[in-house]
């Protein structure tokens, strides 16, 4: 089945830094991309929704100048977390689509970026 | 707006014996249904999903799921669990674009 890779797996960093997280499509285009935001023992909730070659769509709440999103290739995606803040900690989880068609198409997960900010 | 409710925060089940995981969802219209599992470290993996048809949904790992129009209900189930099902549960209903709405998820120990 088709993959999805997220790097890093983990990161700690100091507050007040950036952290840029990548979401990958290893096998197949990906003309949909999605972050999600998933708290402990709680269930994921959607940041935005990336189209290759345009601007991000953000969920109501979700600050974009803070939760930057890049779409640059049918294959990357990139989530930078600006001047990052201890409450920015969680886990965060990618997904993409090959087609535009809509939530019938399946979304193929990536493992996930847990982020710690100290 | 739409919601999926998971009752059941953590279930424990014996290798071998039956598994039903319990998914309640408000949505205005026929709902695009799905179950995902989550292992320790990896992402998120498809069960099954339900867009229209028979109501009786066969997925892989020998699961299964049914949608209950009356009851909005979509139950996910498995006759002989084994020890490698362990993991999080996750149940989502779509929406009428990309976006995905998931339950709080069920967490499944299976023991020896």
């Amino acid at each position: 089945g088709a993959v999805v890779s997220q790097h890093p797996s983990w990161v700690i960093c100091k507050s007040g830094t950036s952290v840029k997280i990548e979401c990958r499509s290893l096998d197949f285009q990906a003309t949909t991309m999605f972050w999600y935001r998933q708290f402990p023992k709680q269930s994921l909730m959607l940041m935005a929704t990336s189209n290759e070659g345009s601007k991000a769509t953000y969920e109501q709440g979700v600050e974009k100048d803070k939760f930057l999103i890049n779409h640059a290739s049918l294959t990357l995606s990139t989530l930078t977390v600006t001047s990052a803040h201890p409450e920015d900690s969680s886990f965060y989880i990618c997904s993409a689509s090959e087609t535009s068609g809509g939530v019938q198409e399946t979304q193929y997960f990536g493992p996930g970026t847990r982020l710690l900010v100290l | 707006a739409q919601s999926v409710t998971q009752p059941d925060i953590h279930i424990t089940v014996s290798e071998g014996a039956s598994l039903e995981l319990r998914c309640n969802y408000s949505y205005g219209a026929t709902p695009y249904l799905f179950w995902y599992v989550q292992s320790p470290g990896q992402g998120l993996q498809l069960l099954l999903k339900y867009f229209s048809g028979d109501t009786l949904v066969q997925g892989i790992k020998g699961f299964e799921a049914e949608f209950k129009r009356s009851q909005s209900s979509f139950n996910l189930r498995k006759p002989s669990v084994h020890w490698s099902d362990a993991a999080e549960y996750f149940c989502a209903v779509g929406v009428n674009d990309y976006k995905l709405s998931f339950g709080a998820g069920t967490t499944v120990t299976v023991r020896a």
